[in-house]
């Protein structure tokens, strides 16, 4: 079974804090995602990455910076956490043809 | 970046009754996705379609592959208080868009026992 990780599943930052989400895959695929989501909005694309250094913004970019120094990981970095970034996010990996597999997703809440 | 409008965006049934949920693009895809997701989890792969005009089951899903290549449909047969969650449509446009999928808003089902 594909797996995807996500290091945590609850996490609560202060306003101001850099803070780092981690994603991990266990297939060799090369592409790798993450997205927010919030009530009523959907799946929002913010980065993502189609090879190791690699990387592409998506939709909504801004406050967020990503790495990708190994194929299986991909992380998502808020340079100075903000209110409106409180949101679940979501990390997802695929190989082309084949559909994203997702992880169970982060709920991170910034006080 | 592309537009996918994913309809309804909300529905209540009883159980026992048949869903229909739809998708559809401004562009052309190649690939058609349909995913679930329960409350409080990353979305799952239920149906992936590959072809034009193409067919798929999953158990009580079906799902089809428009002939346009812009829409996918859902269906959910004799549906079950389990089957309560979002379900979300994406598309693929395969080798130009560096992997990239596009996800429609997702459609929320309830369950009525």
């Amino acid at each position: 079974d594909v797996k995807v990780t996500q290091s945590s599943r609850y996490l609560v930052k202060r306003t101001g804090e850099k803070v780092f989400l981690e994603c991990v895959q266990d297939m060799d695929h090369e592409n790798m995602f993450w997205y927010r989501q919030d009530p009523g909005l959907g799946l929002r694309l913010i980065y993502f990455s189609y090879d190791v250094k690699m990387k592409e913004k998506g939709d909504i970019p801004e406050g967020y910076s990503v790495s990708r120094e190994k194929k299986e990981r991909f992380s998502l970095i808020l340079e100075s956490a903000s209110t409106n970034q409180t949101s679940m996010y979501l990390c997802a990996s695929r190989s082309d043809p084949i559909g994203a597999f997702f992880g169970q997703g982060t709920r991170l809440t910034v006080v | 970046g592309q537009q996918l409008n994913q309809s309804p965006q909300s529905m209540f049934i009883q159980e026992g009754e048949d869903v229909s949920m739809n998708c559809t693009s401004s562009s052309i895809f190649n690939t058609w996705l349909w995913y679930k997701q329960d409350p409080g989890e990353g979305p799952v792969l239920l149906i992936a379609l590959y072809k034009a005009g193409e067919l798929t089951s999953n158990g009580r899903l079906t799902a089809q592959f428009g002939i346009t290549r812009k829409d996918s449909f859902l269906n959910i047969s004799a549906s079950i208080p389990s089957d309560v969650g979002i379900y979300f449509c994406a598309g693929a446009d395969r080798g130009s868009t560096l992997g990239r999928l596009y996800f429609g808003r997702g459609t929320q089902l309830t369950v009525w026992p």
